[in-house]
């Protein structure tokens, strides 16, 4: 059974872009969460999709968003860009609402 | 408000001794409790979980997690410590509403 997997590894970007990021859910699970982890601040919540819609959100501004395609893969997109926002973005996902998260390896946005 | 505490940012030990990484929450109702590891430029990866039952929980490559419900705390141990244990331990409370809040990890040093 394939995992969860999320691309690009690595993303190099500069202050004001835009940065996406993509994640494939392993295959069944119909949840999709976002965390974003910063240097020293442990794993912070972002984004949870279900069934193709955004059903919660953690304390993040509006320039950070994504959606969730019909076959439940997910983007997550970071507008204007801010040095703040280097970090390393996990995806998760799983089968049962709230149990057991499966977690990709990650992608690791650095912003210059 | 509901909180994870991870109180030690660093656990240290030597290889065969017992080891211990501490968490205590604070979260209304029956808390579903979980412990995952992060191996280094990986994502996070299921160790075990508590949701009712046995307070003693056992889970994946030896480890075990003890559920005190007066305390408030699920601490993570295990009998004899590898080298390769060596990894950051992170501490998550499911709260209802989907949400999984982490705490802000554990780094545990296993020496030779």
């Amino acid at each position: 059974e394939a995992g969860v997997t999320q691309s690009p590894t690595h993303l190099i970007k500069t202050r004001g872009q835009q940065a996406t990021l993509r994640c494939s859910p392993i295959s069944g699970h119909t949840s999709v969460y976002w965390y974003q982890q910063a240097l020293g601040l442990g794993l912070q919540f972002l984004l949870w999709y279900d069934e193709g819609e955004e059903r919660n959100r953690g304390n993040f501004p509006p320039r950070f968003s994504g959606r969730q395609f019909p076959n439940y893969s997910s983007e997550l997109n970071v507008n204007a860009l801010e040095l703040e926002d280097s970090a390393l973005y996990l995806c998760a996902s799983s089968s049962l609402k709230g149990e057991k998260l499966f977690f990709g390896s990650g992608t690791q946005l650095s912003v210059l | 408000a509901q909180s994870v505490a991870q109180p030690e940012d660093q656990v240290n030990v030597a290889e065969g001794n017992p080891l211990t990484v501490k968490c205590t929450y604070s979260v209304s109702g029956n808390p579903y409790l979980f412990w995952y590891v992060q191996y280094p430029n990986r994502g996070l990866q299921f160790l075990l979980k508590y949701i009712t039952g046995d307070n003693l929980v056992k889970g994946s490559y030896g480890f075990e997690a003890e559920f005190n419900k007066s305390q408030t705390s699920f601490h993570l141990k295990k009998p004899s410590a590898l080298v390769s244990d060596s990894a950051l331990y992170f501490c998550a409370v499911y709260t209802g509403g989907f949400k999984t809040i982490f705490g802000a990890g554990t780094r545990l040093f296993v020496k030779a």
